[in-house]
């Protein structure tokens, strides 16, 4: 049973505009939250990260909220570039991993 | 039913040592792969293998080979342990292409310790 899921395989956004990536989770007891980039032939790369503590952490254009009643995660990039466009996957742990199935972000210029 | 299960979840070692981390995926995919993650955050891809097609990161040592005994299994062997081989090993699989925009499945890890 995927404990971490990701709704979307893909998403479209035009260049300037926000992209918002989504994830949901079901253990409660998940402690930190990670979102990864992923480009073709490449492993996952680590891009941004919240801890269960926090609701909202930003590294430039990018933003993750974290709102654990709903048990869900969201990364806003603001604004959307094209070298945004990749696989995006969000990950959840506590004592192990568990990622979702990734986003397709492709964004147009 | 897990779709991606690996087996063992822990392993500990002795440097030298040969061990194999198994995978198996339920999910009739044709493409699986293994990741390396050798810090809290980081993952590096390993291989990734289907039906026709081993591709190999050069980065990766030796004595790291990868065993398909059928479409659902990636096994990972490793020879002669080393110390910096400790990390947590992911497997994933995808129906098609070889890590490129198709949708992965990732296992749950394993996580290896060399003494």
């Amino acid at each position: 049973d995927q404990q971490v899921k990701q709704n979307s395989p893909s998403l479209s956004v035009q260049e300037g505009r926000i992209s918002i990536l989504n994830c949901d989770y079901t253990n409660s007891m998940f402690d930190y939250f990670l979102w990864y980039k992923k480009y073709p032939a490449e492993g996952p790369t680590f891009l941004i990260s919240i801890s269960s503590i926090k609701d909202k952490n930003e590294d430039g254009r990018f933003t993750v909220f974290l709102n654990k009643s709903a048990k869900h995660l969201s990364l806003h990039i603001v604004p959307s570039q094209p070298g945004d466009s990749a696989v995006y996957f969000c990950a959840a742990t506590r004592n192990q991993f568990y990622f979702g199935t990734g986003t397709s972000l492709t964004v147009i210029p | 039913d897990t779709a991606v299960s690996q087996t063992p979840k822990y392993l500990v070692t002795q440097m030298g040592n040969d061990k194999s981390i198994k995978c198996e995926q339920n999910l009739g995919h044709d493409t699986m792969y293994w990741y390396k993650q050798d810090s809290k955050k980081f993952l590096k891809i390993m291989f990734s293998y289907n039906n026709k097609e081993l591709i190999i990161n050069e980065t990766v040592p030796n004595r790291f080979s990868p065993k398909s005994p059928d479409k659902a299994h990636l096994n990972l062997h490793i020879n002669s342990l080393e110390l910096g081989d400790s990390a947590v090993y992911f497997c994933a699989s995808s129906q098609g292409g070889t890590g490129g925009w198709e949708t992965q499945y990732f296992g749950p890890g394993t996580r290896l310790l060399v003494l």
